[in-house]
């Protein structure tokens, strides 16, 4: 089964906290791509990253990070010293390399608030 | 600045009375997605068009259409909507819609059904 999990539905943190949303990932390929996507209350979705399974390289931009881990089957993402604009919904996103390329495996998305 | 635009932002339509709800794109992509996002979901992939080409998702409602004109348009069309259709609906590009690609989305169309 292709599948993506989110397991924390919202997360409320202090402005200038770091966060960590969770990705967990299902996927018979061996080959294979992870997005995450942003959502702010606008509701534009926006890119942010995109991983290839070969690549378990971590990955930093800014106050973002992100964790690839293939032995867990993981795409953690990081937000070091959080803003009040990082508010949004954060989904992660699997692209099997099988079936239909065109089709985005989502997750439930992760709803981020941070308060100041 | 290229991009993915979606007019109207808001679009209140009665229960039952067609709409019809337009993208277009700047990007030059080949490959146009319609998507419908209810609150708190994730978007739900309702079919694509690779240039003139259509593909429909099995489990999209025979309610819901598309139309391409040309590269740079796309609509959905809502032949009968029901209140179970109020939604979010996104439109996304990529370029040649490969595994790798990143979709560009629009700000999307907020619909309401009364």
């Amino acid at each position: 089964a292709q599948k993506v999990t989110q397991a924390q539905t919202e997360i409320s943190v202090v402005e200038k906290e770091d966060v960590t949303l969770d990705c967990v990932y299902e996927t018979r390929d061996t080959t294979y791509y992870l997005f995450w996507y942003k959502q702010p209350p606008s509701g534009e979705l926006v890119f942010l990253i995109r991983r290839n399974s070969f690549d378990e390289q971590n990955e930093i931009s800014g106050r973002y990070s992100w964790n690839f881990q293939k032995s867990t089957s993981s795409f953690n993402f990081t937000i070091t010293a959080s803003q009040v604009v990082d508010s949004a919904v954060y989904f992660c996103a699997l692209t099997p390399n099988a079936g239909n390329n065109r089709k985005l495996i989502w997750g439930l998305g992760t709803s981020l608030a941070v308060n100041p | 600045d290229a991009m993915v635009i979606q007019n109207p932002r808001y679009q209140v339509t009665q229960f039952g009375k067609p709409v019809t709800l337009s993208c277009s794109q700047t990007l030059n992509h080949n490959v146009m997605y319609w998507y419908q996002q209810k609150s708190s979901q994730a978007p739900k992939l309702l079919f694509h068009y690779y240039d003139k080409d259509f593909n429909n998702e099995a489990d999209t409602p025979d309610n819901f259409q598309s139309r391409r004109p040309n590269t740079s348009f796309c609509f959905l069309d809502i032949r009968s909507p029901g209140l179970g259709d109020a939604a979010m609906y996104l439109c996304a590009t990529s370029r040649e819609g490969r595994t790798n690609e990143k979709l560009f989305f629009g700000s999307g169309t907020q619909l309401s059904v009364l």
